[in-house]
């Protein structure tokens, strides 16, 4: 039983190049999220999704966007890198929405862009 | 606005010490609360969740309570161990299901 897999697990972007976050779930959950981490921070949402071909933003979605073809894949995509996306990226899951069950976090993407 | 504040940022304490984290949050209407660690460079891990209903989980020798009416969720670490060292995030569910995190307490516990 994989969980949450996130690839990859570390990046280094150009100003201006785009790159597509992998994020599956093999634990038939219909909710999934994308979440940033900044240093010393705590985790804020950028997009999730309620079910196959339903998405909504976020705190902050601003330079990202998502698709959701499917239950299992949620990536995350960025168009035009910049400095201010460099991150730790985190994809989760749930069964229902609200917390019922808690969250399935994965491990997480490092992302610099420079 | 929902925040969500963690006192102390960070805490060093030596071995075998009993310890408490403090999690303040300003939204009355918070649904379920989750307390995680997350190890250097490491992913999320779930320590405890506590319902709507209930007021505290444990499992071993963490306790997790909750007192919405105050807003304010603490986590108490019995004697504790250098393998306990690591972040602490504490996070509840609003009632649009949203997980709002705070920023975290970094443990260190020396040997």
């Amino acid at each position: 039983n994989a969980g949450v897999t996130q690839t990859p697990k570390f990046r280094i972007l150009k100003i201006g190049q785009s790159m597509t976050l992998q994020c599956a779930q093999d634990m038939n959950h219909n909710y999934m999220y994308w979440y940033r981490q900044d240093p010393g921070m705590g985790l804020k949402l950028i997009y999730y999704s309620v079910g196959a071909g339903i998405t909504d933003k976020g705190e902050v979605p601003n330079g990202y966007n998502v698709s959701r073809s499917t239950t299992e894949d949620f990536p995350l995509r960025l168009e035009l890198a910049a400095p201010s996306q460099t991150s730790v990226y985190f994809c989760a899951s749930s069964y229902q929405g609200g917390g019922g069950e808690g969250y399935t976090f994965g491990s997480g993407t490092r992302l610099t862009v420079v | 606005k929902q925040e969500v504040t963690q006192i102390p940022a960070a805490l060093s304490v030596p071995e075998g010490e009993n310890l408490v984290l403090n999690c303040s949050f300003t939204d009355s209407a918070i649904y379920n609360l989750q307390w995680f660690r997350q190890d250097p460079g490491k992913g999320l891990t779930s320590l405890l969740l506590i319902q709507s209903s209930q007021r505290e989980q444990t499992s071993g020798r963490l306790n997790a309570s909750l007192d919405k009416s105050s807003g304010r969720s603490t986590l108490y670490i019995a004697a504790s161990q250098p393998g306990d060292s690591a972040t602490y995030l504490c996070a509840y569910y609003n009632q649009g299901g949203k997980l709002i995190f705070g920023q975290g307490t970094e443990l260190s516990v020396k040997p």
